[in-house]
């Protein structure tokens, strides 16, 4: 099991472009979740999906948007980029019927804004 | 609102010598506290959990409600163990959102 997994490694893109990020979540999670890490600051949620709905969002605006597959990966879409967009952007997988509250995150993916 | 907080952005200790990584948080209700690692070149991965009560690597944090605190500690620091260090909070939900610190690195020199 490779675990999570992330695509593309890297991105850049100019300001007003749109972008889509990738996440396959580890073998057997169903739930997952999005943050935003900018430089020197921690993770910030933005939303989790769970059967193919978005069930908790962060401070995050509408430009902000995702989307879960039946097969449990998910998708990250940014609209209408700004240069405040630059970040990693980690996806971070778990199972529902866990019991307790464990995350496993991916690589990350880095998002230039020019 | 919940937060955590790390007052430290860079703690340099020498090896051998104790270490404590400072938390603090505020939330309203039971949350669950979480200490989180980065080593150099690698993913975001849990090292413990407060309800779990593990030592993990050597390193253990025990959680203060009076304190609203949850240090990380280690007695004797090794050179492995330098990378960064996050503080997050959750629910009790399954897979509730984390809330994280803004990270503390932990430096080992000889």
């Amino acid at each position: 099991d490779a675990g999570v997994t992330q695509s593309p490694t890297h991105l850049i893109k100019t300001r007003g472009q749109q972008v889509t990020l990738r996440c396959s979540p580890k073998s057997g999670h169903d739930t997952v979740s999005w943050y935003q890490q900018a430089l020197g600051q921690g993770p910030q949620f933005i939303f989790q999906y769970y059967e193919e709905e978005e069930r908790q969002r962060g401070n995050f605006p509408d430009r902000f948007s995702g989307h879960q597959f039946p097969n449990y990966s998910s998708e990250l879409n940014v609209n209408a980029l700004l240069l405040g967009d630059s970040a990693l952007y980690l996806c971070a997988s778990s199972w529902e019927g866990q019991g307790y509250n464990e995350q496993f995150f991916g690589p990350g993916t880095r998002l230039t804004v020019l | 609102a919940q937060r955590v907080t790390q007052p430290e952005k860079l703690l340099s200790v020498f090896k051998g010598a104790p270490v404590e990584l400072k938390c603090n948080y505020s939330y309203s209700g039971s949350p669950e506290l979480f200490w989180y690692v980065q080593y150099s070149r690698q993913r975001l991965q849990l090292l413990l959990r407060h309800i779990s009560r593990e030592s993990i690597k050597g390193f253990t944090a025990d959680l203060n409600k009076g304190e609203t605190s949850f240090h990380l500690k280690k007695p004797f620091a090794q050179e492995e163990d330098s990378a960064m260090y996050y503080c997050a909070l959750s629910g009790q939900r399954t897979a509730s959102k984390l809330t994280f610190g803004t990270g503390t690195r932990l430096q080992v020199t000889l």
